[in-house]
């Protein structure tokens, strides 16, 4: 069965910290993983992953993705208060896109 | 990017009746539309794969005649939630994809439903 987990689940942190996000999975017929950033509405998109090694990065925001040991890690640097949401990994599976359950990342000033 | 509309952002209806919720794409023609749903707190569940012109294909442990999705052109899907309870209420979110995977599939912005 194809699965998707994120750790941790929930992540408190100060103002101006590293965080490292990871989400490990198990999929037959994997196509791409991706990251979304939901804060109250619906997810706002983030990476798409495809190739293994080649890391993504936008600001302060980077990715890369493991296909050998299956992982991707989502890395925010000098982490600011409105980076405070629900970061969701997803994978695309059969034209479908199926989400993790989710790591929550509070920031605090 | 792509922009995906859906509406309405959140309604309250009665027991017993029915909600019909748009999602559209705006400057895409969206091939297959998504429609997922959202406890607090937990993550996206997906119901159900619309292709235009097709049947919907639904996942594992949703009931068709409950949530029934007509996905009639390339910009419109809807999702009707059909003699709601109060345990349909959650978060909908539909999203849109133009088939290819080179992109990501957009987001519309969710519809909140509460069943009173």
């Amino acid at each position: 069965e194809d699965k998707v987990v994120q750790s941790p689940l929930s992540l408190v942190v100060h103002e101006g910290d590293t965080v490292t996000l990871n989400c490990s999975y198990e999929v037959t017929n994997f196509r791409s993983l991706l990251w979304y950033k939901q804060e109250k509405k619906a997810p706002t998109f983030l990476f798409m992953l495809t190739s293994s090694g080649i890391e993504k990065k936008s600001g302060r925001l980077s990715s890369i993705l493991d296909k050998k040991e299956l992982f991707s890690i989502l890395n925010i640097t000098a982490t600011q208060t409105g980076d405070s949401a629900v970061y969701l990994c997803a994978f695309i599976r059969d034209d479908k896109i199926i989400f993790g359950k989710g790591t929550r990342l509070h920031i605090l000033p | 990017g792509a922009v995906v509309s859906q509406h309405p952002s959140w309604v309250i209806c009665k027991s017993g009746t029915s909600v019909k919720i748009e999602c559209r794409s705006l400057d895409f023609q969206a091939t297959t539309m998504f429609w997922y749903r959202q406890f607090p707190k937990q993550s996206l569940m997906l119901m159900a794969t619309s292709n235009e012109g097709s049947k919907a294909t639904y996942e594992q442990g949703v009931e068709k005649d409950k949530f029934l999705i007509n996905h009639a052109s390339l910009t419109l899907s809807t999702l009707t939630v059909t003699s709601a309870h109060p345990e349909d209420s959650s978060f909908y979110i539909c999203s849109a994809s133009s088939g290819t995977w080179n992109t990501e599939a957009f987001f519309g912005q969710g519809t909140r439903l509460t069943v009173v």
